[in-house]
């Protein structure tokens, strides 16, 4: 497909178990971002990729969440301990600069945790 | 702290008519503000953009104006159609804080036939 596509689309979970949320972003795009979206909340910054890199992690909420993109193309969310707090939507977008502020987003992955 | 600010949860316009959404917010370091539109179980979608140096930005049915000194913008659709229904989400980025969207809170557009 030509869009952005994460996976799962929904999982739901037991507190203080282990997830993991896929990315793949647009083919040929160099940056991608993870938001976390709460009900009623717009889109929540957690971390931007430049190629392989982490250039900013500074929306991360804590140690318990982690993210890797070893190729610069594929990402995976990873969250330690699940808490009940961390029930959300969890958004991909890429786009094929840094600065242009136009994201492409992927439908999400809603995350529940019981 | 919440940098973008939408106060309108919501707003209900006829068909046809003028839908304003608004937009404020408060780092003055933002040089760069978008709109996005988001119908349910979708991810949000680009809509329109303005750059800091403009103060109206046009595309079809919907404006863009920036008031800097107001730390204020707003999205105007003229006209209407039951489609644009969804929810818009205002965002803004800094350019010399590394270019990350800041998203406001969201509103909802119900636009009535």
């Amino acid at each position: 497909g030509a869009g952005v596509s994460q996976t799962p689309s929904n999982k739901v979970t037991e507190k203080g178990k282990y997830v993991e949320l896929r990315c793949d972003p647009i083919s040929g795009h160099t940056a991608l971002y993870w938001y976390r979206q709460s009900l009623g909340q717009g889109p929540e910054f957690l971390i931007y990729f430049q190629g392989t890199g982490a250039a900013d992690d500074s929306g991360l909420p804590n140690d318990r969440f982690f993210a890797v993109r070893p190729e610069g193309s594929v990402s995976t969310l990873k969250i330690q301990r699940t808490e009940r707090g961390d029930s959300a939507v969890y958004l991909c977008a890429s786009s094929p600069t840094r600065n242009t502020g136009e994201l492409f987003f992927g439908e999400g992955s809603r995350l529940t945790v019981l | 702290d919440q940098q973008v600010k939408q106060n309108s949860p919501s707003l209900s316009v006829q068909e046809g008519r003028i839908s304003i959404l608004n937009c404020d917010y408060t780092n003055s370091m933002f040089d760069y503000f978008l709109w996005y539109k988001k119908y349910p179980a979708e991810g949000p979608t680009f809509l329109i953009s303005i750059s800091s140096i403009k103060d109206k930005n046009e595309d079809g049915r919907f404006t863009v104006f920036l008031n800097k000194s107001a730390k204020h913008l707003s999205l105007h659709i003229v006209p209407s159609q039951p489609g644009d229904s969804a929810v818009y989400f205002c965002a803004a980025s800094a350019t010399l804080q590394g270019g990350k969207l800041i998203f406001g809170q969201g509103t909802e557009l119900s636009v009535k036939p």
